[in-house]
């Protein structure tokens, strides 16, 4: 049962391209959707988060959109850099419920020169 | 600041085999969880804990077991090791409402 359903699974960008990752959830009672980025050997660090009181945010290159309707969320990386090549998860929790995530499955990005 | 801490890196089990994982924290973090992460499937949890002494049942807590007798420590026991199990393990900490810690990961092969 994915609760929180994230495409596409790989993405290649060009360097200085945008790059979309999408993600769904189910669960109308989650109200904090975080962007987790991952490198090789590493654990995931939060990058990004929203919470649906908002239809936008932005930090640096990095933009959540979101639409509460629709229950979507998408990450936008701007200027995609070579050292943007990562995955990135996006999440799902509800406040009060012990900071337990709901993860996506990933996207593994790659942004060539 | 070490953060989140996990030992060992790596370890390779038979079926069978128990073991405990081992996750500190120097933040004074109410919050500790841990997750495994699949080709595929994203992360998971397990077993989640809100404080000392207290611990609960994440999405997939058959096979694993865990304790919180302080703040600093939450250790991941697996009773009978299967190959099902092999998976990377990562260990959390929180505040409550804030973002998650994670650390650097266990790798571990069951064989």
């Amino acid at each position: 049962q994915q609760q929180v359903k994230q495409s596409p699974q790989s993405l290649i960008v060009q360097k200085g391209g945008i790059s979309i990752i999408n993600c769904a959830y189910e669960n109308t009672a989650f109200d904090y959707f975080p962007w987790y980025q991952q490198f090789p050997g590493k654990g995931p660090a939060l990058l990004i988060a929203i919470r649906p009181d908002v239809s936008e945010k932005k930090e640096g290159r990095f933009t959540i959109s979101f639409n509460k309707s629709a229950k979507q969320f998408s990450l936008h990386i701007m200027d995609s850099q070579p050292g943007d090549s990562a995955t990135y998860f996006c999440a799902a929790s509800k406040t009060g419920g012990g900071n337990k995530l709901t993860f996506g499955t990933g996207t593994q990005l790659k942004v060539e020169l | 600041n070490a953060g989140v801490t996990q030992t060992p890196k790596f370890q390779v089990l038979k079926t069978g085999q128990s073991m405990t994982l081992q996750c500190a924290q120097d933040m004074n973090h109410e919050y500790m969880s841990w997750y495994r992460q699949d080709p595929g499937m994203g992360l998971r949890l397990i077993h989640y804990s809100v404080g000392a002494g207290i611990t609960d049942q994440g999405e997939v807590p058959n096979g694993y077991n865990v304790s919180r007798s302080t703040t600093e420590d939450f250790p991941l026991r697996l009773l009978s090791a299967a190959p099902s199990q092999t998976s990377v393990y990562f260990c959390a900490s929180s505040l409550p409402n804030s973002p998650l810690h994670f650390g650097n990961g266990t790798r571990l092969t069951v064989t």
